[in-house]
């Protein structure tokens, strides 16, 4: 167990609907990171969040948009979705802003119909 | 663009015998370097990492080598063990960007044949 907390494990939804995917960082740890795995790829950055403040920016869409709130928990926005946004989707947190060994959470399948 | 590279999608070994993964690089601002495991219906596992002012780093049965004029890094494991099978992510950051943000390759999925 990392400590990462990710909700839901599984989503089902309807092309040109809209998402929210919840993460729970590590007691302690500041950053929040978001990174897009689609089938047979590589994990894709999307962005960063460190204390409260978005850090760095990925290959993000527009249609997606994430925050992290106060408590440092943080939700993942995916708007209008298409088939092609089906994938999984992880959030993984560090100490740092910096700290490269993130450590990350089990992951949301999203399936787009 | 695909700045990390792991062109192997899968490889497999006996029991016992080595492991050696590959990965390569072509952004010459990274710096900093790691070794991802990840199992089914899990997150990837931080393994092992290395910074670019070393070219060796071991940890008991895991070994990372890094050659930067080639833009080259290799895990290797040694003794394999089945428990091993899993998918190993190669990632890299540059410290100059200030973030956490790490760049992965595709993938190679380790089979261990006991």
């Amino acid at each position: 167990d990392s400590g990462v907390t990710q909700t839901p494990k599984h989503l089902i939804t309807a092309t040109g609907q809209r998402v929210t995917l919840r993460c729970s960082p590590r007691s302690g740890d500041l950053s929040v990171y978001w990174y897009q795995q689609s089938l047979d790829q590589g994990l894709q950055f999307l962005i960063q969040y460190y204390n409260g403040e978005e850090r760095a920016k990925g290959n993000i869409l527009e249609r997606f948009s994430a925050q992290q709130f106060p408590d440092l928990h943080s939700e993942l926005n995916l708007s209008s979705l298409e088939l092609g946004d089906s994938a999984l989707y992880f959030c993984a947190s560090s100490a740092t802003g910096i700290s490269t060994e993130a450590f990350f959470g089990q992951g949301t399948r999203l399936t787009v119909v | 663009d695909q700045q990390v590279k792991q062109n192997s999608p899968s490889l497999s070994v006996q029991e016992g015998r080595i492991s050696i993964l590959n990965c390569d690089y072509t952004n010459s601002m990274f710096d900093y370097f790691l070794w991802y495991k990840k199992y089914p219906a899990e997150g990837p596992t931080f393994l092992i990492s290395i910074s670019s002012i070393k070219d060796k780093n071991e940890d008991g049965r895991f070994t990372v080598f890094l050659n930067k004029s080639a833009k080259h890094l290799s895990l290797h494991i040694v003794p394999s063990q089945p428990g091993d099978s899993a998918v190993y992510f190669c990632a890299a950051s540059a410290g100059s960007s200030n973030t956490g943000k790490l760049i992965f390759g595709q993938g190679t999925t380790l089979q261990v044949k006991p």
